[in-house]
């Protein structure tokens, strides 16, 4: 089956700096990579996703990239702000149905 | 569209009671899944299904746990005599027909407490 890893598991950064989240995957199939942010408490909410034709994707200070070859896909995140501190979680959909397979997590701490 | 709703929102069962986690889906969805999220821990698969037909159960635990979506209502995740293992959030998502790059929308969760 499909194994997605995950990193940092936890990372804090000061109020307008940037925040990468790393994620690697096993399955050459896989074809939908959505990235998904939830709060505390509450249901995860898909943010921004990237299909595997497309290598990189922009959604104002959000941004997700995508290296087919190594496997690898990154969340980026600019000019951060306390309102982004959550929990991030990357996915992948190996293209079956949608079986999709969710990294650790990372919980992002913007400090103001 | 009222979206996925998930009731209960919050659930406390003693050791050895039954629960009964209800999922309806979107509008236009016809496939379910469910995932379960142990404290401070990612969402693990559970199981798909469309009506009536469970397509994929591979991240059931093998024993006290079933899972169903009639034909009419909600689909029903059902956990027999809990342990306080069981304890976690457990959401459903839906999504419509298969397209294969489609996003999965999540209800509110179910917070089961076994106690």
């Amino acid at each position: 089956g499909e194994n997605v890893e995950q990193h940092p598991s936890t990372l804090s950064v000061q109020e307008g700096d940037s925040a990468v989240i790393k994620c690697t995957y096993s399955d050459s199939a896989s074809n939908y990579f959505p990235w998904y942010k939830q709060e505390l408490g509450k249901r995860p909410q898909l943010i921004i996703d990237i299909r595997s034709n497309v290598g990189e994707k922009k959604d104002q200070r959000i941004a997700v990239t995508l290296n087919k070859t190594a496997k690898h896909f990154s969340l980026h995140i600019t000019e951060t702000q306390p309102e982004d501190s959550a929990v991030y979680f990357c996915a992948v959909n190996s293209g079956g149905y949608q079986k999709v397979t969710f990294g650790i997590g990372t919980k992002l701490q913007v400090i103001p | 569209n009222a979206g996925v709703m998930q009731n209960p929102r919050h659930l406390v069962r003693r050791r050895g009671q039954e629960a009964r986690l209800r999922c309806s889906p979107m509008k236009g969805h016809s496939h379910v899944y469910w995932y379960r999220q142990l404290p401070e821990e990612g969402l693990k698969f559970m199981v798909y299904l469309q009506k009536e037909n469970i397509i994929d159960e591979s991240g059931m635990p093998k024993e006290r746990f079933s899972a169903e979506f009639p034909k009419e209502g909600p689909s029903i995740l059902r956990i027999q005599q809990v342990v306080r293992g069981d304890s976690a959030a457990y959401f459903c998502a839906s999504s419509p027909p298969y397209k294969g790059d489609t996003e999965a929308f999540f209800g509110q969760g179910t917070r089961l407490t076994v106690v």
